[in-house]
């Protein structure tokens, strides 16, 4: 068990429509980062937060935001779903998101866009 | 811009046999280096990682890697395979991002079939 908690663990849903994936991160760590891993594109960094300050932007669409509340939980949202949008969400966290630190990652989120 | 190639999407080895996955990186400064691996369902966990202290690391479940900058690789490696490290490998790359904050790149990642 990584200490990362990430919900739901599946979700199905329709073309068009918005959804908000969670995470916890482990305790302690004020770092959050989001991945989408497809099959086609492989583990994509999404974005990374610390402290609730957004702090690196990867290959994230226009569609997706997050944030990283007080408690320092995040969420992702994306909105105006298309099908290529199914994929498994993952997120991690570490201590303070420097360079040479190991990260936590969580069991994912298994996204299916109908 | 940093980037890792992981050579191979999948290995076959027998049980007991050496177990090499590759992994070549390209980064613009002295990089730190990971592998991860990701078994079935679950969510991806560090093996090892070079932070430029000894070229040779080692980390859990036997494995280790070397890293060579003159041929820019961290390959893993387990001397004798156990039918458990059948997994998905990934190699990744930390360069620091903006602000000196972690910016990590993976690979694409080698499915491990370990063969009774």
């Amino acid at each position: 068990d990584s200490g990362v908690t990430q919900t739901p663990k599946h979700l199905i849903t329709a073309t068009g429509q918005r959804v908000t994936l969670r995470c916890s991160p482990r305790s302690g760590d004020l770092s959050v980062y989001w991945y989408q891993q497809s099959l086609d594109q492989g583990l994509q960094f999404l974005i990374q937060y610390y402290n609730g300050e957004e702090r690196a932007k990867g290959n994230i669409l226009e569609r997706f935001s997050a944030q990283q509340f007080p408690d320092l939980h995040s969420e992702l949202n994306l909105s105006s779903l298309e099908l290529g949008d199914s994929a498994l969400y993952f997120c991690a966290s570490s201590v303070a998101g420097s360079s040479n630190e190991k990260l936590f990652f969580g069991s994912g989120t298994q996204l299916s866009v109908l | 811009a940093q980037s890792v190639t992981q050579l191979g999407s999948h290995v076959s080895v027998s049980e007991g046999a050496l177990v090499l996955l590759r992994c070549n990186y390209s980064s613009s400064v002295p990089p730190y280096l990971f592998w991860y691996v990701q078994y079935p369902n679950q969510g991806l966990q560090l093996l090892l990682k070079y932070t430029s202290a000894a070229t040779l690391v080692k980390g859990i479940n036997g494995f280790e890697a070397e890293f060579k900058k003159s041929e820019t690789s961290f390959h893993l490696t387990k001397p004798s395979a156990h039918m458990s490290d059948a997994a998905e490998y990934f190699c990744a790359v930390s360069d620091r991002g903006r602000g000196g904050y972690q910016k990590v790149t993976f690979g694409t990642g080698t499915k491990l079939q370990v063969i009774p």
